[in-house]
């Protein structure tokens, strides 16, 4: 059964820094894997989708990596603001898992002004 | 963009009561589904559509039913809400292309049952 974790569970860094979220999976047999944002009490904001034959994706100051074999994605978030604060969740397609995402846990991110 | 649109963003609804949670997207995906989301619990799959009028399980059905009529719909039933099924509930939709495709998520439906 794949697993999906994400450390860090929580994190807190000032305004400016630059910072990287991890998520590991257990089987490596995926399509795909998808970063989200989810903002308090809000539903969940698409930010990257890689997919298995990927080794990064890029969009504005995030950059997602995938290391399919060794089952890790980074999500790097440069030069970080304080509207970037809210939860990221990492989540994989698995080949035998049919249409379901499986889901981290996710990082609460939280940037001080 | 796709658009996933939930009907509701805040109920409140009294025990017992049927309720309809509704869904619709824009772009034309095959899979829709339903997930539910508890503080500790994280995302859990109540059902999801791969066509019209077809559904399957997910991993915590009990309690709910769903309805595909048209592949721009799928609506979440509470046959007869229960407190336990306060919650935050999210509808999400992805074309049957898993490998180049990925998930659209609606804004959400906070319920409360009361």
């Amino acid at each position: 059964k794949q697993e999906v974790t994400q450390i860090p569970a929580a994190l807190s860094v000032p305004e400016g820094e630059n910072l990287v979220l991890n998520c590991s999976f257990t089987d490596s047999a995926i399509y795909n894997l998808q970063w989200f944002r989810q903002d308090p009490g809000k539903g969940l904001t698409s930010l990257l989708l890689i997919q298995s034959s990927q080794r990064e994706q890029t969009s504005g100051r995030l950059n997602a990596s995938l290391d399919k074999s060794s089952g890790r994605s980074t999500l790097y978030i440069a030069a970080s603001q304080p509207g970037d604060s809210a939860t990221y969740l990492c989540a994989v397609i698995g080949e035998t898992s049919g249409s379901r995402l499986t889901f981290g846990e996710g990082t609460q991110l939280t940037v001080n002004p | 963009d796709v658009k996933v649109t939930q009907s509701s963003r805040y109920l409140v609804k009294r025990t017992g009561e049927k309720v309809f949670l509704e869904c619709v997207q824009d772009m034309d995906h095959e899979n829709m589904f339903w997930y539910r989301q508890d503080p500790g619990l994280g995302l859990r799959l109540i059902y999801f559509s791969y066509d019209v009028k077809m559904k399957e399980k997910g991993d915590i059905p009990e309690g709910y039913s769903v309805s595909r009529e048209k592949k721009e719909r799928f609506s979440l039933i509470l046959e007869s809400a229960s407190t336990n099924q306060t919650s935050m509930y999210l509808c999400a939709s992805s074309y049957l292309d898993r490998k180049n495709y990925g998930y659209t998520f609606g804004s959400g439906t906070r319920l409360t049952v009361v």
